[in-house]
């Protein structure tokens, strides 16, 4: 239980385009999905939360209007990277909040890899 | 001072060794606690969950937390080649909420 699935896996892109990338919770509904980047040798940053049903809750420093996240059902919420440009590149993972009994917990999808040429 | 600090590592251990990870966190108000592993190229792993005070084993993983020194670690007993992995710490204020990580630390387990 608690697979949580994203894709594309890896992604090559001109710079300029935007590319959507797909979280699914596949065996659970996740009210709640969280988006990471994770930069070569560095930790996981949490860029933003998403909660289904409503507007996602950026941290600090993130563009919202650059990355644009839609949770519309249970077990899906999208992230889309708009005007990608080559810093954009980087490992982007969500994760998905367990159900009960396991409400604390949180489980990662495999990431995208996106390279901005 | 960041939230949640670990050594980087890298931590060797040679192969059935003991290894220990460790990790403070600034944030009082914390209250769960994680440990994950990530292989090099991919996503983080959840390995253990402790959110009281004192042990919790599961296998050969061992997580201790003590929040009166703000401390938590996580022994990993007979270790394996396979055990080479960064361990990232990370702690949540809220039930389910946000989690802040460590920087993680770089575990080498040598045959």
């Amino acid at each position: 239980g608690a697979v949580v699935s994203q894709h594309p896996s890896r992604v090559i892109c001109k710079s300029g385009t935007s590319v959507k990338i797909e979280c699914r919770s596949l065996d659970f509904q996740a009210t709640t999905m969280f988006w990471y980047r994770q930069f070569p040798k560095q930790s996981l940053m949490l860029m933003a939360t998403s909660n289904e049903g409503s507007k996602a809750t950026y941290e600090q420093g993130v563009e919202k209007d650059k990355f644009l996240i839609n949770h519309a059902s249970l077990t899906l919420s999208t992230l889309t990277v708009t005007s990608a440009h080559p810093e954009d590149s980087s490992f982007y993972i969500c994760s998905a909040r367990a159900g009960a009994p396991r409400t604390n917990e949180q489980f990662f999808g495999p990431g995208t890899r996106l390279t901005v040429l | 001072q960041k939230e949640v600090e670990q050594n980087s590592g890298p931590l060797s251990v040679p192969e059935g060794a003991i290894a220990s990870l460790n990790c403070t966190y600034s944030d009082r108000g914390s209250q769960s606690f994680f440990w994950y592993r990530q292989y090099s190229g991919k996503s983080p792993e959840l390995i253990m969950s402790i959110y009281s005070n004192g042990d919790k084993e599961d296998g050969r993983f061992t997580a201790q937390l003590n929040k009166a020194s703000q401390y938590v670690s996580l022994l990993i007993r007979d270790s394996q080649p396979s055990d080479s992995a960064t361990y990232l710490c990370a702690g949540s204020r809220n039930q389910g909420g946000k989690l802040i990580f460590g920087q993680g630390t770089e575990l080498s387990v040598k045959p």
